[in-house]
């Protein structure tokens, strides 16, 4: 059974570009969250995605948004690149019937470098 | 305004002592605490949870205390091992919410 995948490992980009970062939830799972993680920090929530809608959002501009597709699939898109979004972006993915938030199992990231 | 802080962000422990990693939390509407172990390469993965009601959870090597007076939480891993050497995550969150926020984690090394 496959974990959380997300897709590109690493990927740079220019200011001013646009980016789409993907993410497949584990199997049985169909709520799936975003964090961005800068370095020498910690994970920042982004937003959640259930039943293919917004369900929360952390402090984030609109540049960030993101898409949840029938398969449960995700993508966080960000527009405007600034320098001050390169960061280990997450994904973390829970199953519907949950007790906690432990549940939240979270994939490998990928590795964003705006230049 | 950082509501999770880990104020040593590094520890450094001999194998088969106990390791003693801090977290400080501010908002009181937090209920429930976590702490996620991180290697390189990898995502965090749970570790070790606790509830608000609680002022201890046991899981193997691993306890977490919760003193909510001082609005304070700490996990200790006894004995520790060199696998455990990671990046250690304390997280909260509140009241029916998903939502986990993090502190910026402390670095163990354990060595021989």
């Amino acid at each position: 059974d496959a974990g959380v995948t997300q897709s590109p490992t690493h990927l740079i980009k220019t200011r001013g570009q646009q980016v789409t970062l993907r993410c497949s939830p584990k199997s049985g799972h169909d709520t799936v969250s975003w964090y961005q993680q800068a370095l020498g920090q910690g994970p920042q929530f982004i937003f959640q995605y259930y039943e293919e809608e917004e369900r929360q959002r952390g402090n984030f501009p609109d540049r960030f948004s993101g898409h949840q597709f029938p398969n449960y699939s995700s993508e966080l898109n960000v527009n405007a690149l600034l320098l001050g979004d390169s960061a280990l972006y997450l994904c973390a993915s829970s199953p519907l019937e949950r007790d906690r938030v432990e549940t939240q199992y979270f994939g490998p990231g990928t590795r964003l470098l705006v230049l | 305004d950082q509501q999770v802080k880990q104020n040593s962000p590094s520890l450094s422990v001999q194998e088969g002592r106990i390791s003693i990693l801090n977290c400080d939390y501010t908002n009181s509407m937090f209920d429930y605490f976590l702490w996620y172990k991180k290697y390189p390469a990898e995502g965090p993965t749970f570790l070790i949870s606790i509830s608000s009601i609680k002022d201890k959870n046991e899981d193997g090597r691993f306890t977490v205390f919760l003193n909510k007076s001082a609005k304070h939480l700490s996990l200790h891993i006894v004995p520790s091992q060199p696998g455990d050497s990671a990046v250690y995550f304390c997280a909260a969150s509140a009241y029916n919410t998903d939502k986990l926020i993090f502190g910026t984690g402390t670095r163990l090394q354990v060595f021989p």
